[in-house]
């Protein structure tokens, strides 16, 4: 499909492990840009991509939370050492260029035991 | 802190009436005023937008209203329909945007 692609959809694993969530932007945009939604929340930001920039990473909430992103592709999120308070849904969105509409895929769900 | 607050929380009313949700920010630096609208399980999808250049913007039911000295904008629905039962967040911003909390809107039949 045209529309942003995330993987996996849902995700169980244990305390402590590393998980490791994937985003397909829509193809053309420059912007990428990851959140985190809490049951019953609003969009908490995480993390944004433009183009070959430096990301801006004012929103991650610790040192085990990282991303990367190759070119104008595929972005990845990782969480090392995961918590319980990490259980939420993890929003990847795209956009043309940085200020345009942002294009949210389905989420990952991510839970932790 | 950039704080943006959404009103009401949640929101019944009956088809074919009309859904108001405000938003209040404190950022004035924001140049961008989305609506989004997200059912559950699925990813928000913006519903409508406005720049602080104009004070309406009417999308067929969907109207934003924009107040720039009173740092407010809303959303107004109207002929409500059982259909737009969703959760709905303003999420102005500059670069990066700032998420309401929601409001849960519920149109009875």
């Amino acid at each position: 499909g045209a529309g942003v692609s995330q993987s996996p959809s849902n995700k169980v694993t244990e305390k402590g492990k590393d998980v490791e969530l994937r985003c397909d932007p829509i193809s053309g945009h420059t912007a990428l840009y990851w959140y985190r939604q809490r049951l019953g929340q609003g969009l908490e930001f995480l993390i944004y991509f433009q183009g070959n920039s430096a990301p801006d990473k004012s929103g991650l909430p610790s040192d085990r939370f990282s991303a990367e992103r190759t070119g104008e592709s595929v972005s990845t999120l990782t969480i090392q050492r995961t918590q319980q308070e990490d259980s939420a849904v993890y929003l990847c969105a795209s956009s043309l260029r940085q200020g345009q509409p942002q294009h949210f895929g389905d989420g990952t769900r991510l839970s932790i035991l | 802190q950039q704080q943006v607050k959404q009103s009401p929380q949640s929101l019944i009313v009956q088809k074919g009436g009309i859904s108001i949700i405000n938003c209040a920010y404190e950022n004035t630096a924001f140049d961008y005023f989305p609506w989004y609208q997200q059912f559950p399980g699925k990813g928000p999808a913006l519903l409508i937008a406005i720049r602080p250049d104009v004070s309406e913007k009417k999308e067929g039911r969907f109207t934003i209203s924009f107040n720039k000295s009173a740092k407010q904008f809303s959303l107004h629905i109207m002929d409500s329909q059982p259909g737009d039962s969703a959760t709905y967040f303003c999420a102005p911003g500059f670069q990066k945007l700032v998420f309401g909390t929601g409001t849960r809107l519920l149109v009875s039949p």
